[in-house]
């Protein structure tokens, strides 16, 4: 099992540029959420889908948006990047029903933004 | 208001000592739980322990233990006989119920972390 896999490991964009940071995951997880962690922060919620064919808002949506594409994955889309969105990205996933209520991260995406 | 808070930024402890990293926390939700993650110099966050907010015991996972005092509303965690390998920002975490409640889905609110290091 991978776990949480998240591609790219890194990205530099220029402002205005747009990307997708893609993640997985192959535990048959229903919910799955995009964190942003800023320096001498801790993670912030982006958005999150609580199962395949959902996605809501979290706390810090602005500037993004989300596909659930299929049970095991789950994009974020930044579609005109901003040096503010300069962050680590993790995504995490999590089985419903689960009474350990445990977030399964992955290894995170170091995104700048010049 | 911030739901979570950390008020150590940094603590220092020699190896073999204990260290307690101290989370308070602000919920109006009677159900509830504490986590405590790892996040080592390489990045990753890794799950440490987990307290539920109707657990009866407090927590513990190998040299890790959860002290958790629903009245004073804390969740601080313990290490005992700290390791090198301890050296790491730590971050409580609280989960709590959004969205519709039909969907049972959860987020996890984080405080801003607290800097151990360990001195051999």
């Amino acid at each position: 099992n991978a776990g949480v896999t998240q591609t790219p490991k890194f990205q530099v964009l220029k402002t205005g540029q747009s990307m997708t940071l893609q993640c997985a995951q192959d535990m048959n997880h229903n919910s799955m959420y995009w964190y942003r962690q800023d320096p001498g922060m801790g993670l912030r919620l982006i958005y999150y889908s609580a199962s395949e064919g959902t996605t809501d808002k979290g706390e810090v949506p602005n500037g993004y948006n989300v596909s659930r594409l299929n049970k095991r994955e789950f994009s974020l889309r930044l579609e005109s990047a901003a040096p503010s969105q300069t962050s680590v990205y993790f995504c995490a996933s999590r089985l419903m029903g689960d009474r350990s209520y445990e977030q399964y991260f992955g290894p995170g995406t170091r995104l700048t933004v010049t | 208001a911030q739901k979570i808070t950390q008020t150590q930024p940094g603590m220092f402890v020699q190896e073999k000592e204990a260290v307690t990293l101290d989370c308070t926390y602000d919920t109006s939700d009677p159900s509830y739980g504490l986590f405590w993650y790892k996040q080592p110099s390489s990045g990753e966050m890794i799950f440490l322990i987990y307290q539920g907010s109707y657990d009866q015991q407090n927590a513990t996972e190998g040299r890790y233990s959860l002290n958790f005092q629903k009245a004073r509303k804390s969740a601080n965690l313990v290490i005992s006989a700290s390791q090198l390998g301890d050296s790491a920002m730590y971050f409580c975490a609280m989960r709590e119920l959004i969205g519709d409640s039909g969907a049972g889905s959860y987020q996890l609110t984080f405080g801003k972390g607290t800097k151990l290091s360990v001195i051999p």
